[in-house]
């Protein structure tokens, strides 16, 4: 069964300071990967999005890796502000029809305190 | 740019009662997608559709029909309501498929109760 699968489900961390999530996939055949933040009450906006070839993207203080042979992704996020207050969502793109079903994961509650 | 907006905002729905959310999106995207979030679990999706005049299922697209007449429109439609159907609910839209590297715009949802 495809699944995605998060860690930690919740995590609080002091402004300033780094932190990393963690998704695990099992959708076969792949064929992207994306993070989304969600901020309360919001529709969720798309942060990065990777192909199995790509091991590393960035969009600002956010970090994506993947590691394809091991169906392993990770969201690291330098230096916390406040307004990174947010659920992470880790989203896979099953690549075994051409509409592209994207399977999602239950997400990561970050909370930054000051 | 307004991108995706969700019409209503909130609804309170009453058991056999039925509603049409609506989403427009002012970017001329193909896709459009309907889903619901319910708490601990992932966003699931309803029905989409991949351009005008066209709506397919998704994973739990028991107990909504959907209509997409207009390309820029996609209401979700809801014929009679029920309890489990109470949920946050949101539509996106994207360029093209999310095969490709097709980023997803997504409205600010629909909290939905029926009670």
């Amino acid at each position: 069964k495809n699944q995605v699968e998060q860690s930690p489900q919740s995590l609080i961390i002091l402004e300033g300071k780094n932190c990393t999530l963690q998704c695990n996939y099992t959708v076969s055949p792949f064929s992207n990967l994306r993070w989304y933040k969600q901020d309360t009450g919001r529709g969720p906006v798309s942060l990065t999005i990777m192909t199995f070839s790509e091991n590393t993207k960035s969009n600002g203080r956010y970090t994506a890796t993947l590691d394809a042979d091991t169906k392993q992704s990770s969201l690291h996020i330098t230096a916390s502000q406040l307004s990174d207050s947010a659920s992470y969502i880790c989203v896979v793109s099953d690549g075994s029809s051409n509409t592209g079903k994207l399977i999602f994961g239950q997400g990561t509650t970050l909370q930054v305190k000051p | 740019n307004a991108g995706v907006t969700q019409t209503p905002k909130f609804r309170v729905l009453k058991t056999g009662q039925s509603m049409t959310l609506l989403c427009a999106q002012d970017m001329n995207h193909e896709y459009m997608y309907w889903y619901r979030q319910d708490p601990g679990m992932g966003l699931r999706l309803i029905h989409y559709s991949v351009g005008e005049g066209t709506t397919a299922k998704g994973e739990v697209p028991d107990g909504y029909n959907v209509s997409r007449l207009k390309k820029q429109n996609f209401l979700l439609g809801l014929e009679s309501a029920a309890p489990s159907q109470t949920s946050v609910y949101f539509c996106a839209s994207s360029y093209s498929s999310v095969y490709a590297k097709n980023i997803q715009y997504f409205g600010a949802g629909t909290r939905l109760s029926v009670l």
